[in-house]
């Protein structure tokens, strides 16, 4: 069974601080997706990346195949921010399709 | 484009009772999921289609039921419905990797 694991599961942060939420996951996934979660429940995706980087503005994602572990960092952080921050891991099901196993998700608060 | 939308927003059910909550997608994807997110849980998969006409199982199917007769809509359908089934909801259609989740439906049994 495909796991993955969020750390930490809250955090709180002054406005202007780098943020790293960090996320490991098992055997058997081939990629890792970054998500956000707002206030008003509604999801979007951030990044989906099997190897290396990518930035979008002031978000970070970063992930290692190796040691099977990605971290998401956000630099200079506002409180525009504050959301749940969720990992999923992304592996193959049969029939050219994949599936998503979640994170139970970091929550964060970005204080003025 | 509205993107993925859900109907309802909110519904409160009694045990027993059934229900069919609607996922629409504009944006002509096969793929099709339903989830439910609970607290201190990720979100977890119930069923999932690659097509139309087509529905397959995911983490935690009982109690629940699915059909996509057509390819923009997903039907996830409460038969009797459980207090263990309160939940938020969440339809997602997928591109070429990336998912696109609905607003979400909140449902409690009482």
């Amino acid at each position: 069974k495909n796991e993955v694991e969020q750390s930490p599961q809250n955090l709180t942060a002054q406005e202007g601080e780098f943020i790293t939420i960090n996320c490991s996951y098992s055997v058997g996934i081939s990629a890792l997706h970054w998500l956000q979660q707002h206030p008003g429940g509604g999801i979007v995706s951030l990044f989906m990346l099997s190897s290396g980087k990518k930035k979008h503005g002031r978000l970070i994602a970063t992930i290692n195949i190796q040691e099977k572990h990605s971290s998401l960092h956000i630099t200079a952080s506002h409180p525009r921010d504050s959301a749940v921050y969720i990992c999923a891991g992304h592996s193959y099901s049969g029939a050219g399709s994949y599936q998503l196993t979640f994170g139970k998700g970091t929550k964060l608060s970005v204080i003025p | 484009n509205a993107g993925v939308t859900q109907t309802p927003k909110f519904r409160v059910l009694k045990t027993g009772q059934s229900m069919t909550l609607l996922c629409a997608q504009d944006m002509n994807h096969e793929y099709m999921y339903w989830y439910r997110q609970d607290p201190g849980m990720g979100l977890r998969l119930i069923h999932y289609s690659v097509g139309e006409g087509t529905t397959a199982k995911g983490e935690v199917p009982d109690g629940y039921n699915v059909s996509r007769l057509k390819k923009q809509n997903f039907l996830l359908g409460l038969e009797s419905a459980a207090p263990s089934q309160t939940s938020v909801y969440f339809c997602a259609s997928r591109g070429s990797y990336e998912q696109y989740f609905g607003p979400g439906t909140r449902l409690t049994v009482t």
